[in-house]
Formats: structure tokens, sequence, C-alpha cells
């Protein structure tokens, strides 16, 4: 009930594409959604985040779509550039017991191609 | 304002010996989480301290790792003895306290290769 799925795996999309990244989760105590970009050598840094109370939300090239009956939500990256070449994490969160409690995805390659 | 620093950045050590980690979180950040990402999988959760208290260790492997919070500051990560399945990326992240909407801080990892 703690994971959060995510794919696709590896993601290779041309210049000014549409990129899109699935997330599944199961534990309905979940309510904040942080995408995190990572790129080589770096550690992940938040890029975006929703809650479950909107079902979309928006900052520049980067949207999140969620589906809370679904338990359901992406990261669409319109227009996509090379410099977007990351891997990407989705995450859910929640306060459990002992503070926030995090969960990860596998993350996904993304590669965009000049 | 300095960010999560992380040292060593990478450690390649034989299986058997130690290896001790350190993360120093952003000032003033109350939590501060240690995870681990084995390569393709998930940043996988480890433990979280609340300033020098550790507040969930669930995520802790085995008693071959051992984790400190000196006054509330920078953090330590110890393996002893290490095994090959413990090679991977070790992240460190700090946040401030209070509520589900802290934006974790993630340091750039260390990287632990057990040969």
């Amino acid at each position: 009930q703690q994971q959060v799925k995510q794919s696709p795996q590896s993601l290779i999309v041309q210049k000014g594409g549409i990129s899109i990244i699935n997330c599944a989760y199961e534990n309905t105590a979940f309510d904040y959604f942080p995408w995190y970009q990572q790129f080589p050598g770096k550690g992940p840094a938040l890029l975006i985040a929703i809650r479950p109370d909107v079902s979309e939300k928006k900052e520049g090239r980067f949207t999140i779509s969620f589906n809370k009956s679904a338990k359901q939500f992406s990261l669409h990256i319109m227009d996509s550039q090379p410099g977007d070449s990351a891997t990407y994490f989705c995450a859910a969160s929640m306060v459990g017991n002992y503070g926030q409690n995090f969960v990860f995805g596998p993350g996904t390659r993304l590669s965009v191609l000049p | 304002e300095a960010g999560v620093t992380q040292f060593p950045s990478h450690s390649v050590i034989e299986k058997g010996q130690t290896v001790t980690l350190r993360c120093d979180p952003i000032s003033g950040h109350d939590n501060l989480y240690w995870y681990r990402r084995v390569m393709g999988k998930e940043i996988k959760f480890l433990l979280h301290f609340v300033k020098e208290s550790k507040q969930d260790e669930s995520g802790m492997p085995n008693n071959r790792f051992l984790a400190e919070r000196t006054g509330g500051t920078y953090s330590t990560l110890k393996v002893q003895p290490a095994e090959l399945e413990d090679s991977g990326v070790y992240f460190c992240a700090s946040s401030r306290w209070g509520g589900n909407t802290g934006e974790l801080f993630f340091g750039e990892g260390s990287r632990l290769t057990v040969l």
C-alpha cells in the first residue's frame, strides 16, 4: 500500500514533443503529490506538486494531471527541450505518526533529442 | 543559503569494511531524512530525524546500519560491516518542520560501491 508505481522506465522524445510520465498509488491517505527532477550528478529537486483537491496544476511547460478516483497522476512536459533530459521521480506524501512521509516511484529517465 | 551537503561523494570499499557517510542539512531544517537508491529502483526511505531524535527508522535494512544526528545538526550514517547489497546511492534530504507541505531538499548523494 505504500508503493508508488511509475511508468515508463525510460522515454525518448524529440525536441518540441510532449513527454508524459504516469504514476499510480494505492494508499488514499496520501495527500500531497510532488514531482522531483534529477540531473546527472545532482540530487533530486522539486519540480511541481499537487494536492488531490484539484485535478490539474500547470507551471510553465510542466503540468500535473490528477485523477483521484483512479488514484493516478501524471506529468506532462510540453514543448520538451534537450535541457529537460533528466530522471523524473513522482512521489506521494502524507503526515503519519512520525511526521511527513514520502514514498517515491522508481523514476523515469527522459531523453529529449535535439 | 547553502544547500544540503553530503560527504563523500563516492566511496569504494570491500565487503566487511566500514563506511561512514555524512550529511549537513540546510540550517534551520529540523527534518532530516536518509534515503537509498539502488540502480533503477525507487528512492527508498531509510530513516527520519526531527532535530536529534529518530522519528522513524522503519526503513533501516538491518542492524549493520547506524544513524546519528549530533545536536540536531549534521547526521552520519555508518554501515558496519558493509555487504555487497549495500551498494547504491545514499541521499540525505532536509525540510522545515510542519504539516504536509514541506519541500524536501536533497543533497547530491553519496555513491557507495561495495566490492
